[in-house]
């Protein structure tokens, strides 16, 4: 089965530690996505990647880093920097990231910061 | 970067009601448009495209209308398991796709 996944599902932290999101996809898609969502709000983009090896910063980047080593894995790093880090985080994927292909979303991963 | 905006309701209607969403952008650039279904501490799933021409699936209608920069999303005949929240997005070119804040929809018995 192609798609998307992403763990862990729910996530628990002390203040000041940091701790890294996996995304991983084996839909061969080039362009890969970390969102942020707060209750009843949007999507708020975190950072993108268009191909391996490089990545770009979104709205909302202070506080988080990334890395594209690999076409298949777009791991997100939520440091101590991060103001106010819980919330439910989707990663997502596309073939292109021409900005006119959809969008596949993983089933998310909500972080608590205690 | 530029707006997609949705009215966040919620929209409450009876089970068999017809139901329309509107959503604005306004990044005139924009080419692509898409409607994205999210339940309830779920990941957001594509719903449909939106095509210049308009397009229908079953129930669903989408409609885009690029002078006015506004796409709408139509419910027919709607069910207890449509009731969610709606997301319109725009995207285009070298942009990054962009998401309203979405339109909570809920179908009471």
């Amino acid at each position: 089965d192609g798609g998307i996944t992403q763990s862990p599902k729910y996530l628990f932290r002390k203040e000041g530690q940091n701790v890294t999101l996996s995304c991983e996809q084996n839909l061969n898609h080039d362009a890969m996505y970390w969102y942020r969502q707060d209750p009843g709000q949007g999507l708020r983009l975190i950072y993108y990647s268009q191909i391996v090896n490089d990545f770009q910063k979104g709205d909302i980047a202070e506080g988080y880093s990334v890395s594209r080593e690999k076409k298949e894995s777009f791991p997100l790093t939520v440091t101590s920097a991060q103001k106010n880090p819980t919330a439910f985080y989707l990663c997502a994927s596309s073939i292109g990231g021409r900005g006119r292909d959809t969008q596949y979303f993983g089933p998310g991963t909500r972080l608590t910061v205690l | 970067r530029k707006e997609v905006e949705q009215d966040p309701g919620p929209f409450n209607v009876p089970e068999g009601a017809t139901v329309a969403f509107n959503c604005t952008y306004s990044n005139s650039a924009s080419q692509s448009f898409f409607w994205y279904r999210q339940d309830c501490r779920k990941e957001p799933k594509l719903l449909m495209s939106v095509y210049s021409s308009g397009n229908e699936d079953g129930r669903f209608t989408a409609q885009l209308n690029r002078a006015s920069q506004y796409i709408s999303l139509l419910i027919r005949d709607s069910k207890l398991s449509d009731s969610a929240t709606y997301l319109c997005v725009a995207a285009g070119g070298s942009y990054i796709p962009t998401f309203g804040r979405g339109t909570s929809l809920i179908v009471h018995p």
